[in-house]
């Protein structure tokens, strides 16, 4: 199967400046992930989605950060503006689960967008 | 405060011999852990899961072994080979199919 794309795989801004990152999951995965990797600490949950819909938000920063999944297969994730500490790799992921199923599904991840602001 | 801790931040091990890499955490009613392998300029890929019904899970070279008491887990490399070298991440599953991860511990397996 095909895996979890991501593009792009670079991105150079300067604060304050916007950005925008694509999600395409695998396949018939319902459940969607962005997660926030800062160097040298483990992937932070950004969204989770569940088709179209958002399950978890909490720890997005919505002053500056947006998500979405209109047709509950590819997403975009925008960061308007941009600060310093935004500088992370951002990833996308994917599973088969559903809330309501079982929660013991592994994520598919994607290579993620390396995002540098200067 | 972070909910899975890995503390050490990175492990050296030469070819042949195990490599063993710790994880703990801080609820008891996470009850799905597992694994994960990262490559540089990769993403995570899962490696190995345990449910806390189970206190092993073993998958060729590579055990999960879960101490719930102590609220600690653990993976077991048997024989670690150079191609294991790679960042290794730790993460619970909770409610709502969300991952918790916790920093990783890179692995170097020396020839």
């Amino acid at each position: 199967e095909a895996g979890v794309a991501q593009s792009p795989r670079y991105k150079i801004i300067e604060k304050r400046q916007s950005v925008a990152f694509w999600c395409n999951p695998i396949s018939g995965h319902a459940t969607l992930y962005w997660y926030q990797q800062i160097l040298g600490q483990g992937p932070k949950l950004l969204i989770q989605f569940q088709n179209n819909g958002v399950v978890d938000d909490s720890q997005l920063p919505k002053d500056r950060f947006s998500a979405e999944r209109l047709k509950g297969v590819d997403s975009t994730l925008k960061i308007q503006p941009a600060k310093l500490e935004d500088s992370a790799v951002y990833l996308c992921a994917s599973s088969h689960i559903l809330i309501r199923v079982g929660r013991n599904s592994p994520l598919h991840f994607g290579n993620g967008t390396r995002l540098t602001v200067t | 405060d972070q909910q899975v801790k890995q503390n050490s931040p990175s492990l050296s091990v030469q070819e042949g011999r195990i490599s063993i890499l710790n994880c703990d955490y801080t609820n008891s009613m996470f009850d799905y852990f597992l694994w994960y392998k990262k490559y540089p300029a990769e993403g995570p890929t899962f490696l190995i899961s345990i449910s806390s019904i189970k206190d092993k899970n073993e998958d060729g070279r590579f055990t999960v072994f879960l101490n719930k008491s102590a609220k600690h887990l653990s993976l077991h490399i048997v024989p670690s080979q150079p191609g294991d070298s790679a960042v290794y991440f730790c993460a619970v599953n909770t409610n709502a199919g969300k991952s918790t991860f916790g920093d990783g511990t890179t692995l170097t397996v020396k020839p």
